[in-house]
This record gives C-alpha cells, structure tokens and sequence, in this order.
C-alpha cells in the first residue's frame, strides 16, 4: 500500500524565520506527483506546492520551496520568512495516478501543526 | 467567483438518522471527492467520481452512500450504518487527469448525538 508519512505533529517558529516540514513517502510507482497542502484555521484547505517525480529541480512558489530526495523518497517543505498567516495545518500528500483512469486518488500524511509565533 | 460551496456548514443529528451533506461545484471540473477529516488522522476517501453517473468508493466507504447526477452536484449521504460518523467532511473537485491538484470546499462539520 501507498503511504504518507508526516514525523512532525506540531512545529512552531519565530516570525520571519525559516523552518522545514518533513514528509517520507513509500512507493513502488515511477511515475507520480508529490503536493503540500496547507489548512489555515477557517479549515479550507489550498494547494501550496506540487512536485511532478520526473523532474530533479525542487519546485519554489515564493516562500515556499521544497527539497525533494526521490532515492530517500523524501519530500521536505521549507518556509521562508515565516508570517502569522502560515499559522495552520500542513498536509504532504502523493497522487498515483491509475493506469486505466478512473482509479485516481490522492494519499495523505496526517499533517504537521504549525504556528508561527510573533 | 468559481468555488466550491459546501452545505450546511454545521449540522447535529440524533443517533440513527440518515443526513446529506451538499457539496456544488461551478469550476466546470469533472472529477469530485469526498473526504473526512478526524483529529490526528489526516484526510481518508470516502468517495470519487470522475464522471457523471460513475462514481467510486474510497478507503472508509461503509457507512456512506453518494450520487452524481449533474455534473456540478455531488452529495453525500452519512447513513445510520456509519458507526462513528462525527467528523469533518471535505469535498474537493479536480480537473479530470490533473494529477491530483484538487479545489476544496470550507468542510461541513456534523456532530451525531
């Protein structure tokens, strides 16, 4: 079975500092896709990151980059110049898609608890 | 504004009754998902579907029931079977083969009495 693994249930740092989130993943697939999710307090979850497996470059939107080790099968997220409104719920997650379609699903960790603290 | 509209946000039931939790899309997507939420636990499926009138289970589907007769429409139905069925619902819609980039709703919380 597919699984998603967060060690981190809470993390807190300083605001403007920087801290990594970490996430392992265990597949046998070649080809699929790793995202971080991101569940602020009003509990509406958005998509922070994504990271197709064939692609050795390390995805970055802004803030927020990754460090991705697919021999590890590692799938680390960095924040950068941490804000109080980076205060929520991280959640790494992993798609493999179906080979005949229609078996499509995502796979979650259980999520790290973040708070960034003034 | 394009989104997903959950309904209703909050909802208590008695023990026993079966409740139907609203989930609208207007992103024109053809793939929606259910999910529920529990501390500690992350998110697990309930249920998907990638097309009108198809529609799969996921990893915790006894207890639940869906349907999917528009494309915009994808209720669920928390029946009296589900033995434990206070939690936080998510529903999510993607593009078809988008690899997993799913929209997600504002969750509906239902607490059973």
């Amino acid at each position: 079975a597919q699984t998603v693994t967060q060690s981190q249930p809470e993390m807190s740092v300083q605001e403007a500092e920087t801290v990594t989130l970490s996430c392992t993943y265990d597949t046998s697939e070649n080809n699929y896709y790793l995202f971080w999710y991101k569940q602020p307090p009003s509990r509406q979850m958005i998509l922070v990151i994504r990271q197709e497996a064939y692609k050795q470059q390390n995805a970055t939107e802004n803030r927020f980059s990754v460090n991705f080790q697919k021999a590890a099968k590692s799938f680390s997220l960095k924040i950068s110049d941490s804000q109080l409104g980076d205060t929520a719920m991280y959640f790494c997650a992993c798609f493999w898609g179906g080979t005949q379609g229609g078996s499509e699903k995502l796979v979650f960790g259980k999520g790290t608890k973040l708070t960034v603290n003034p | 504004d394009g989104g997903i509209t959950q309904s209703p946000k909050y909802l208590f039931r008695k023990e026993g009754q079966n409740v139907t939790l609203s989930c609208e899309q207007n992103l024109n997507h053809d793939a929606m998902y259910w999910y529920r939420q529990d501390p500690g636990q992350g998110l697990r499926l309930i249920y998907y579907s990638q097309i009108v009138n198809d529609f799969q289970k996921g990893d915790i589907a006894e207890g639940y029931s869906v349907s999917r007769e528009k494309k915009e429409s994808f209720p669920l139905t928390v029946t009296s079977a589900q033995k434990n069925p206070t939690a936080f619902y998510l529903c999510a819609s993607s593009i078809r083969g988008y690899a997993g980039e799913l929209f997600f709703g504002e969750g509906s919380r239902l607490t059973v009495l």
